[in-house]
């Protein structure tokens, strides 16, 4: 069966510092992926797709990117990081129109 | 554009008594429907989905939802509400078959009172 593995669960970061947070998804191949936030009240909001390796759509202007180094694997990354970064940041992949979500990063910029 | 509206931030209810959360959407086209269930500081887990086929979807946890073109509309109902039921509810709508550019709702946060 397939299993999406995301990390780290929680994560406190001072402004301006890095972020780095991975996620894999096992029993699948070739899988579309999928980076979202959720902002306390605000529902999900999609950051970034992934229809293959290397391939990257970006919805939304914003002072994160996103990778995809290997097919099953997607990178969310911030060189500098933003007071307005913080949330709860959601791996998921698809298949035949169903999101299976990972468990969640919880990120926190002081 | 499509769109998905949710009507109630917040729904609360006595345990044993019936869930009403109600959603309704915005497309030129057939949309696929989803409800989805987040408990805090969780992924979420899908409850059920509508594409097209039966009107009437039944889910797990006994959750069900009907979907009324006419209305434009895919409230999610149960029955007999238990503390278990406690949880944010997402209803999700679709348009494009391939990259899966899900349409979410604000959330509602259902309260189950004992």
């Amino acid at each position: 069966s397939q299993t999406i593995h995301q990390w780290p669960a929680t994560l406190v970061q001072p402004v301006g510092s890095p972020l780095s947070l991975e996620c894999t998804v096992e029993g699948t191949s070739n899988p579309n992926l999928y980076w979202y936030r959720q902002a306390a009240g605000r529902g999900l909001q999609l950051l970034f797709y992934s229809v293959g390796i290397g391939q990257i759509s970006s919805e939304v202007p914003q002072n994160l990117s996103a990778s995809r180094p290997q097919d099953r694997q997607f990178i969310l990354s911030s060189k500098k990081l933003l007071l307005s970064d913080s949330g709860f940041y959601l791996c998921a992949w698809s298949e035949i129109r169903e999101l299976f979500f990972g468990e969640g990063s919880r990120l926190t910029v002081l | 554009a499509q769109s998905v509206t949710q009507l109630d931030s917040h729904v609360s209810v006595s345990e044993g008594t019936p869930v009403l959360l109600r959603c309704n959407y915005s497309s030129s086209y057939s949309p696929s429907l989803f409800w989805y269930v987040q408990h805090p500081n969780k992924g979420l887990q899908l409850l059920l989905k509508y594409t097209s086929a039966a009107t009437l979807v039944k889910g797990i946890n006994g959750f069900e939802a009907e979907f009324k073109k006419s209305e434009t509309s895919f409230h999610l109902t149960k029955p007999s509400a238990h503390m278990s039921d406690a949880a944010e509810y997402f209803c999700v709508v679709s348009f494009n078959f391939g990259n899966e550019k899900l349409t979410f709702g604000t959330g509602t946060r259902l309260t189950i009172i004992p």
